[in-house]
């Protein structure tokens, strides 16, 4: 069946470092992929988006490139601040499935000064 | 910006009691959601409605049942909440369309978070 999986946290890194979150999904289709991000005390944000094979999607200095060979759409950063402190969530949609996105189960990082 | 509230935000009550989670959009979407968010962060789909008078369960088993009588209103209703209700809800919606850039995306409300004694 469709389902995804992402990198577990928490994750914790020092002000400017790289970031990558992973995020892999399994499907019989070709689903459109999505980035939350929830910031404390907050409801969820839409972050990014791609509907297409090789689409990057990418909003406030992150990136995520929609892998169809590997079934992947890590997030990535190269140089995070603390204001990015926060969840993140991988949401594939599968049209087989309604058009509902199926989330996650969150990667929690902490950015230090 | 998104236009979707909540409210309360915040609402801790007793075991028994009858409480309703109210939700509004004034953006006109048709699909509406409802998720359950536990402390762990994952997010279970427990409701969403395709328009008014359409609602279906989700894929998390829930004793919550929700309506859709007007396109902005989707509200939750726990009947007699226990200790094991206590949660975050977040309600969502979106646009049915299949085209034009906010295709596919949903739109969350802050968010109630639910304690129950």
């Amino acid at each position: 069946g469709n389902s995804v999986t992402q990198m577990e946290g928490p994750v914790t890194l020092s002000e400017e470092a790289f970031l990558t979150i992973n995020c892999t999904y399994t499907a019989t289709g070709y689903p459109s992929l999505f980035w939350y991000v929830q910031y404390p005390g907050e409801g969820l944000q839409l972050l990014l988006k791609a509907t297409k094979a090789d689409d990057k999607g990418s909003n406030k200095g992150f990136e995520a490139t929609y892998r169809k060979e590997t079934t992947s759409f890590h997030l990535e950063k190269g140089s995070v601040q603390v204001s990015d402190s926060a969840v993140y969530f991988c949401a594939p949609r599968f049209l087989s499935q309604g058009g509902k996105l199926i989330f996650g189960q969150g990667t929690e990082l902490s950015v230090k000064p | 910006e998104a236009d979707i509230y909540q409210t309360p935000r915040y609402l801790v009550i007793g075991t028994g009691k009858k409480i309703t989670l109210e939700c509004s959009q004034t953006m006109g979407h048709d699909k509406m959601y409802w998720y359950q968010q536990d402390p762990g962060m994952e997010l279970h789909l427990i409701h969403y409605s395709y328009g008014v008078n359409s609602t279906e369960k989700g894929d998390l088993s829930s004793e919550s049942t929700v309506s859709r009588i007007r396109t902005e209103h989707f509200p939750l209703t726990l009947e007699s909440a226990r200790p094991s209700h206590t949660s975050q809800y977040l309600c969502a919606s979106s646009w049915p369309g299949r085209e034009g850039p906010s295709y596919n995306e949903q739109f969350f409300g802050p968010g109630t978070r639910l304690t129950v004694l």
